[in-house]
């Protein structure tokens, strides 16, 4: 079984701060990706990575930016975390064309 | 016109009938299209692939694919309360790695 994991369930945060969310995956997968989901406006990509080192802006990248120093590990970092960035954050990682999601974290910022 | 649009619901059904779910893509190149569960407070989780015109079953559920008319369905057959959940489509975006998604349709199954 593919398995995603993410560093944390639920995380509140200030207002500007810098926010770190990990991802791991065991399938040594090439293709990953990060995503925010909102009720109503579904699943919106972030940015997602097609190699270690390789990222590509996904549909809404304004204010976040991602790492991918290792295959298995794709990190999102919120530069300067604000109130519209609270939101459900999902990992996801590819095989073929199927993506396997991760647990999701709650971000939270006040 | 957004890239994925899916009936809104929510959509309620007795235990044992039918649910039927319905989604439009508007990319007609698209190639790859899949149907995801999500029980609330769960991430999403992969029931069902389809690529070709036709019908594809896989035990209780079936996806169904017209790319002529731009549509995939996804039927519930003999629906269970472990059915309630949102129902997300998604589509490939002409191949390269990324999936639209719709907003999702929220089903429950009354007992």
């Amino acid at each position: 079984d593919v398995k995603v994991t993410q560093s944390s369930r639920y995380l509140v945060k200030r207002t500007g701060e810098k926010v770190f969310l990990e991802c791991v995956q065991d399938m040594d997968h090439e293709n990953m990706f990060w995503y925010r989901q909102d009720p109503g406006l579904g699943l919106r990509l972030i940015y997602f990575s097609y190699d270690v080192k390789m990222k590509e802006k996904g549909d809404i990248p304004e204010g976040y930016s991602v790492s991918r120093e290792k295959k298995e590990r794709f990190s999102l970092i919120l530069e300067s975390a604000s109130t519209n960035q609270t939101s459900m954050y999902l990992c996801a990682s590819k095989t073929g064309d199927k993506q396997y999601f991760g647990p999701g974290t709650r971000l939270t910022v006040t | 016109q957004k890239e994925v649009e899916q009936n809104s619901g929510p959509l309620s059904v007795p235990e044992g009938a039918i649910a039927s779910l319905n989604c439009t893509y508007s990319d007609r190149v698209s190639q790859s299209f899949f149907w995801y569960r999500q029980y609330s407070g769960k991430s999403p989780e992969l029931i069902m692939s389809i690529y070709s015109n036709g019908d594809k079953e896989d035990g209780r559920f079936t996806a169904q694919l017209n790319k002529a008319s731009q549509y995939v369905s996804l039927l519930i057959r003999d629906s269970q309360p472990s059915d309630s959940a949102t129902y997300l489509c998604a589509v490939d975006r002409s191949n390269d790695y990324k999936l639209s998604f719709g907003a999702g349709t929220t089903v429950t199954v009354r007992a």
